[in-house]
């Protein structure tokens, strides 16, 4: 198993522009989410989904689209980047959310900046 | 809202030291509260998962609590290694299904 991978694992971007970061998982998980993590924040919840064709917003949806139309792939849409936006950004997944025994398997990071 | 405060920021210990990190939240309707660790530059790794129903959890020289009644769980660390050294991470699961972090505890373990 790949597990979870997220592509690209760095992009530079100029404020206005959109772009789209890849996230897939092998393990055949229900429960997809995404984070961005700022120094000195933790990680903070932008979208999550629970099943193909159903997705959710987190604590911080704002600038942020997602759809889930597979199981195995989440993608988060930046529709007009800002420098407000420049994070790390960590895809996650689990089986299913309402097990209490549910790991969460994060992928490696997407280093965005945008100038 | 759920918010979970990690305390200390910052930690640095000589080699061998037993040490504890604090991790408390303010809503006790969790699922379960999970400890990461994460390395400079790189994703988080799971190192245990302690469902509602349980008081602890041991994976090697780690060994993790939770009291849900006062909102608390530390992580235990036996024989620190300077391999040791990363940012440790707690986060609970709760209704809304919402993986709540803390902002880390950064560990250094002195040779």
């Amino acid at each position: 198993n790949a597990g979870v991978t997220q592509t690209p694992k760095f992009q530079v971007l100029k404020t206005g522009q959109s772009m789209t970061l890849q996230c897939a998982q092998d393990m055949n998980h229900e429960y997809m989410s995404w984070y961005r993590q700022d120094p000195g924040m933790g990680l903070r919840l932008i979208h999550y989904s629970v099943g193909a064709g159903i997705t959710d917003q987190g604590e911080v949806p704002n600038g942020y689209n997602v759809s889930r139309s597979t199981t195995e792939d989440f993608p988060l849409r930046l529709l007009s980047a800002a420098p407000s936006q420049t994070s790390v950004y960590f895809c996650a997944s689990s089986y299913s959310w309402t097990a209490s025994t549910d790991t969460q398997y994060f992928g490696p990071g997407t280093r965005l900046t945008v100038l | 809202k759920q918010e979970v405060t990690q305390i200390p920021a910052a930690l640095s210990v000589p080699e061998g030291e037993n040490l504890v990190l604090n991790c408390s939240f303010t809503d006790s309707a969790i699922y379960n509260l999970q400890w990461f660790r994460q390395d400079p530059g790189k994703g988080l790794t799971s190192l245990l998962l302690i469902q509602s129903s349980q008081r602890e959890q041991t994976s090697g020289r780690l060994n993790a609590s939770l009291d849900k009644s006062s909102g608390r769980s530390t992580l235990y660390i036996a024989a620190s290694q300077p391999g040791d050294s990363a940012t440790y991470l707690c986060a609970v699961a709760g209704s809304a299904r919402q993986l709540t972090f803390g902002s880390g505890t950064q560990l250094t373990v002195l040779p």
